[in-house]
């Protein structure tokens, strides 16, 4: 079936320095990955996306790139802060209106 | 308008009892979607609709049902509830499939014991 690889399961950085979480996927016709941030007992939250014609995406202090070609994309954090904290998602959308998930990467920052 | 409102937020049930979960959504949203989050395991489709009327399995929809009779409301059962259903529940939705924004509810706890 399809798959969505997320590594690492735990990081833990710094405040102050640089956090990436990356996924790879195996389905090529895969269009569309989002990033969820969930903190603890919340829902999960997008933070941001990419699509499939766009190499790289930036938002203030987060960051996405893809690499179609190799099937994986990074989630990338600078000047990490402590509220950045929380468990993070990647995730990949597939033929057939169906999400998949990663298993999530426990980030914490430490003060 | 207060997005996608799961019910219950907790339940605990006795192995064999059924219940149901229940997911509204006032956006108007097509897509409807049910999904199970164990620890380590990530967010794993149940079930999912693409509109009303319509159902469609996910990556692990044994021992669970749903149904979608109306646009903005989404129920999951669960005809006999066993241990290994105790998780965390979490309700979907978005405006079409592809690449659009999922919005998630609140959650619902459930134990089975």
């Amino acid at each position: 079936g399809e798959n969505v690889e997320q590594h690492p399961s735990t990081l833990s950085v710094q405040e102050g320095d640089s956090a990436v979480i990356k996924c790879t996927y195996s389905d090529s016709a895969s269009n569309y990955f989002p990033w969820y941030k969930q903190e603890l007992g919340k829902r999960p939250q997008l933070i941001i996306d990419i699509r499939s014609n766009v190499g790289e995406k930036k938002d203030q202090r987060i960051a996405v790139t893809l690499n179609k070609t190799a099937k994986h994309f990074s989630l990338h954090i600078t000047e990490t802060q402590p509220e950045d904290s929380a468990v993070y998602f990647c995730a990949a959308f597939y033929t057939g209106n169906q999400f998949y998930f990663g298993t999530g990467t426990s980030l914490t920052v430490i003060p | 308008n207060a997005g996608v409102t799961q019910t219950p937020k907790f339940r605990v049930l006795k192995t064999g009892q059924s219940m149901t979960l229940l997911c509204a959504q006032d956006m108007n949203h097509e897509y409807m979607y049910w999904y199970r989050q164990d620890p380590g395991m990530g967010l794993r489709l149940i079930h999912y609709s693409v509109g009303e009327g319509t159902t469609a399995k996910g990556e692990v929809p044994d021992g669970y049902n749903v149904s979608r009779l109306k646009k903005q409301n989404f129920l999951l059962g669960l005809e006999s509830a066993a241990p290994s259903q105790t998780s965390v529940y979490f309700c979907a939705s978005s405006t079409q499939g592809g690449d659009e924004k999922l919005f998630f509810g609140s959650g619902t706890q459930l134990s089975v014991l």
